[in-house]
């Protein structure tokens, strides 16, 4: 069965400093992968995902993150963070129907001054 | 366009008692999903529908969850006889056609309580 593995359920950075998020996953089929963000009291919105076309995926608000098969991984990053990405990200893998996503536990991301 | 809506907003209710969440998803997407968030925890799957049926339910905790989507559009989720561990957040999500590149979108949630 797929999963997903957040590690990290709390990341504190200073703005303009690198964002790192990293997000491993488990799948018997090739994975399709997708990060979400959740702002304070709103829904899930895409930045990106992975749908076996280039193995760096760029995404919106300059994330982007890079699928890795041999370390069965697909970390988001963001050169140079704003005060604008706290939030929380969520990792996500289609199960091997393709249709409901599997969600990792999340990573709450601080940026502080 | 419009996004996937989803009222109420807010339901706090009594243990035992039955509760209704609607989803509208956005025109178009013959596919909807339902899924559960508890504090501190990603989504998790509940059911997906394409068009009117029930494409996979397995994700209903029990038989006190039922959803429909009588006419392919508007989904409703009913759960009976609610309990304090149902309470947490309620997400639809609607997609084009479903699939492995579809991309789900998500409404912004039915917090529901149960006292």
């Amino acid at each position: 069965a797929q999963s997903v593995t957040q590690l990290g359920s709390h990341v504190s950075v200073s703005e303009g400093a690198l964002v790192l998020l990293r997000c491993n996953y488990s799948s018997s089929v090739p994975p399709y992968l997708f990060w979400y963000v959740q702002y304070p009291n709103q829904g899930l919105q895409l930045l990106l995902k992975y749908t076996s076309a280039a193995t760096l995926v760029k995404g919106i608000n300059g994330f982007e993150a890079e699928f890795k098969k041999s370390e069965t991984s697909f970390h988001l990053t963001k050169p140079s963070a704003h005060m604008s990405d706290a939030a929380e990200y969520f990792c996500a893998v289609k199960d091997g129907g393709y249709n409901k996503l599997i969600f990792g536990a999340g990573t709450r991301l601080a940026v502080h001054p | 366009g419009a996004g996937v809506s989803q009222t109420p907003s807010n339901k706090v209710t009594e243990k035992g008692k039955y509760v209704e969440l609607r989803c509208d998803p956005i025109s178009g997407h013959t596919a909807l999903y339902w899924y559960r968030q508890s504090l501190g925890q990603g989504p998790e799957f509940l059911i997906y529908f394409q068009g009117t049926g029930a494409a996979d339910d397995s994700g209903l905790p029990n038989d006190r969850f039922f959803a429909v989507r009588p006419e392919g559009s508007v989904s409703t989720l009913k759960i009976q006889r609610t309990e304090r561990g149902d309470s947490a957040v309620y997400l639809c999500a609607s997609s084009l056609a479903g699939g492995g590149t579809d991309t789900q979108y998500f409404g912004p949630g039915t917090r529901l309580t149960v006292l």
